[in-house]
């Protein structure tokens, strides 16, 4: 079964510079894709960021980037220029490649950005 | 951009009651599935479904949780006779090469 972990319960940054979002998984599949998602408090699960494990170059979106390191199974987000409206839960979570794969979801970091 | 919605967005119930979480997935979508979350814990996986049919279930969703595909267009999740640890926040999510997530449905258990 695969797992995912983020060691990280809690996160605090300054607005305006960069924080740093770590998970690890675990997994024996080679093919699966990962997912950064963002929980604000209204609790709606807005997806930030989509990497397929086949791609070796690092997915971005605007101040969103990954480091997707595939042979030590790691998948860090780093937010960039942070904003008070990045303040929230994110969770880190894995899918394998297939039809009907469900989500496996990290326990989550909270992310606070103090003005 | 194409949205899952939910309905309702709250949901008291007593202990024992039967409940029915509805979502309505994106059209052209062919997967659905259920997640719920109970507050401040992670994201936990109920069922996929597809083709009419359940693909995958959890360990949680056992025989008091049912699904169903009624009308070609409405997904619910029943829950038969609901306990006081059932309490927590159902997400539907339809897929076509990621999963959308619909807002929610806050279930409160008395």
């Amino acid at each position: 079964a695969q797992t995912v972990t983020q060691s990280q319960p809690e996160m605090s940054v300054q607005e305006a510079e960069t924080v740093t979002l770590s998970c690890t998984y675990d997994t024996s599949e080679n093919n699966y894709y990962l997912f950064w998602y963002k929980q604000p408090p209204s609790r709606q699960m807005i997806l930030v960021i989509r990497q397929e494990a086949y791609k070796q170059q690092n997915a971005t979106e605007n101040r969103f980037s990954v480091n997707f390191q595939k042979a030590a199974k790691s998948f860090s987000l780093k937010i960039s220029d942070s904003q008070l409206g990045d303040t929230a839960m994110y969770f880190c979570a894995f899918m394998k490649e297939g039809g009907s794969e469900k989500l496996v979801f990290g326990k989550g970091t909270k992310l606070t950005v103090n003005p | 951009e194409p949205e899952v919605t939910q309905t309702p967005s709250h949901q008291v119930t007593q202990m024992g009651q039967e409940v029915i979480l509805r979502c309505v997935p994106i059209s052209n979508h062919l997967y659905f599935y259920w997640y719920r979350q109970i507050l401040g814990q992670k994201v936990e996986f109920l069922v996929s479904f597809y083709n009419n049919e359940i693909s995958e279930k959890s360990e949680i969703f056992d025989d008091q949780f049912s699904v169903e595909r009624p009308d070609g267009s409405n997904f619910t999740l029943k829950i038969r006779s609901t306990k006081l640890e059932d309490s927590a926040m159902y997400f539907c999510a339809s897929m076509a090469f990621r999963q959308f997530f619909g807002p929610g449905t806050r279930l409160t258990v008395l």
